[in-house]
């Protein structure tokens, strides 16, 4: 079946540091792969998306390159800022009888200290 | 318009009480859902609806009934509830296999 792989948090940096989080899935198909932020006390936002191999989606800093060799979908941004700090969460969908229903990785506690 | 609106924002209610949560998109979107998220968890999928029919149930306790009245509502009609299903709620919607967008979601408290 369809699943997401995230690293483990929560993860620590200081302004201005490099991020990378780690996202592998397992499809059975050929699947859009999602990146969303949540912030506290709030619903979840889409940060950025991509449908095709070797696609890269990027938003507000924020990039991530659909890997389909790796099956991977890390996300990078080059400088965080304390406002980055947030749960992210990895997430794919598929066609056919799921609907469009989507997959998530376990999420991962972003803080960004000052 | 790409917003998912839902009401209310918080909700407190007794194991006896029977309460409802609505959820309200404009933008055309034939698939709507309902989630569960549980504090320092990810969402978990409870329902799909696909032009307005129920399409997936993840089995789900009946003590949660979903009711979409038309295209732009999906409510999730709650009675007998317990303790545990104190979470986070959410809807999103979505068209194809565009993005889905996700309301702010209830906050619900099971006294």
């Amino acid at each position: 079946g369809d699943s997401v792989t995230q690293m483990e948090g929560p993860v620590t940096l200081s302004e201005e540091a490099f991020l990378t989080i780690n996202c592998t899935y397992t499809a059975t198909g050929y699947p859009s792969l999602f990146w969303y932020v949540q912030y506290p006390g709030e619903g979840l936002q889409l940060l950025l998306k991509a449908t095709k191999a070797d696609d890269k989606g990027s938003n507000k800093g924020f990039e991530a390159t659909y890997r389909k060799e790796t099956t991977s979908f890390h996300l990078e941004k080059g400088s965080v800022q304390v406002s980055d700090s947030a749960v992210y969460f990895c997430a794919l969908s598929e066609r056919g009888s799921t609907l469009g229903r989507l997959y998530f990785g376990r999420g991962t506690q972003l803080t960004v200290w000052p | 318009d790409t917003e998912v609106t839902q009401t209310p924002k918080h909700l407190v209610m007794g194991m006896t009480n029977k309460k409802s949560l609505k959820c309200e998109q404009h933008m055309g979107h034939r698939a709507m859902y309902w989630y569960k998220q549980k504090a320092k968890k990810p969402p978990e999928l409870m329902f799909v609806y696909s032009y307005e029919k129920l399409s997936i149930n993840e089995s789900v306790p009946s003590r949660f009934s979903p009711e979409c009245p038309n295209s732009s509502l999906l409510n999730l009609h709650l009675h007998a509830l317990q303790p545990e299903d104190s979470a986070l709620y959410l809807c999103a919607s979505s068209q194809d296999l565009a993005e889905a967008f996700f309301g702010q979601g209830t906050r619900l408290t099971v006294v």
